[in-house]
């Protein structure tokens, strides 16, 4: 299967500061989505980017394909943003691979 | 649209004994299927199905059995529970297999004593 590394695993800031959580593939794919599971253990969507740079509000992200990497970024974070955040990716076959996670903990 | 459901949210059982964790999607998906959560770990895929009666296994199939006799159902079954269950089960869907986001279920949280 495709393996998945994120880094950092842990992070730790303070409300307000930025962020980059980094995600990089060990074969090409053509889907790529990035999660945010919440504290209570939702998991909930943040991207579809199997290639190319999207935003939603303050979060944004950039999949370089051809160097098998993805990229999320978390501008002025709220508290809110704390919890978990995986990189999900698949490719021709059936499968999901995930991930082990970048753990994000913002204090106030 | 009530999106994917799961039920239970938690169960406790016993080494041997079976169960079936429900899951159900309102939203016309092909693509379903079932992952396993463990501390500290992503989400591992065990099996999953591209449209009613066709399922296949997926990375960690051991010890589970799947069946799809109609769009919007896809339980997951235990017939003899082991310790080495013991984890989160989500359950996913998909408009079909491709270039499409999948949505989660809330997830079943089991304990097997």
């Amino acid at each position: 299967g495709i393996q998945v590394e994120q880094s950092p695993p842990d992070l730790i800031l303070q409300e307000g500061a930025n962020s980059t959580l980094r995600c990089n593939f060990s074969d090409s794919v053509n889907n790529l989505q990035w999660f945010h599971q919440n504290p209570w253990g939702q998991l909930i969507n943040l991207f579809y980017i199997p290639s190319g740079t999207k935003q939603n509000g303050r979060l944004s992200a950039t999949t370089v394909a051809t160097e098998r990497y993805s990229l999320l970024y978390i501008s002025s974070s709220q508290t809110t943003d704390s919890g978990v955040y995986f990189c999900a990716v698949g490719n021709t076959g059936n499968q999901f691979y995930f991930g082990t996670g970048t753990s994000l903990t913002v204090i106030p | 649209n009530a999106g994917v459901t799961q039920t239970p949210k938690f169960q406790v059982l016993k080494t041997g004994q079976s169960m079936t964790l429900q899951c159900a999607q309102d939203m016309n998906h092909e693509y379903m299927s079932w992952y396993r959560q463990d501390p500290g770990m992503g989400l591992r895929l065990i099996h999953y199905s591209v449209g009613a009666g066709i399922t296949d296994q997926g990375e960690v199939p051991n010890g589970y059995n799947v069946s799809r006799s109609t769009t919007e159902d896809f339980p997951l079954r235990l017939l003899s529970a082991a310790p080495s269950q013991t984890s989160v089960y989500f359950c996913a869907s998909r408009v079909s297999w491709g270039q499409e986001t999948q949505y989660f279920g809330p997830g079943t949280r089991l304990l097997v004593l």
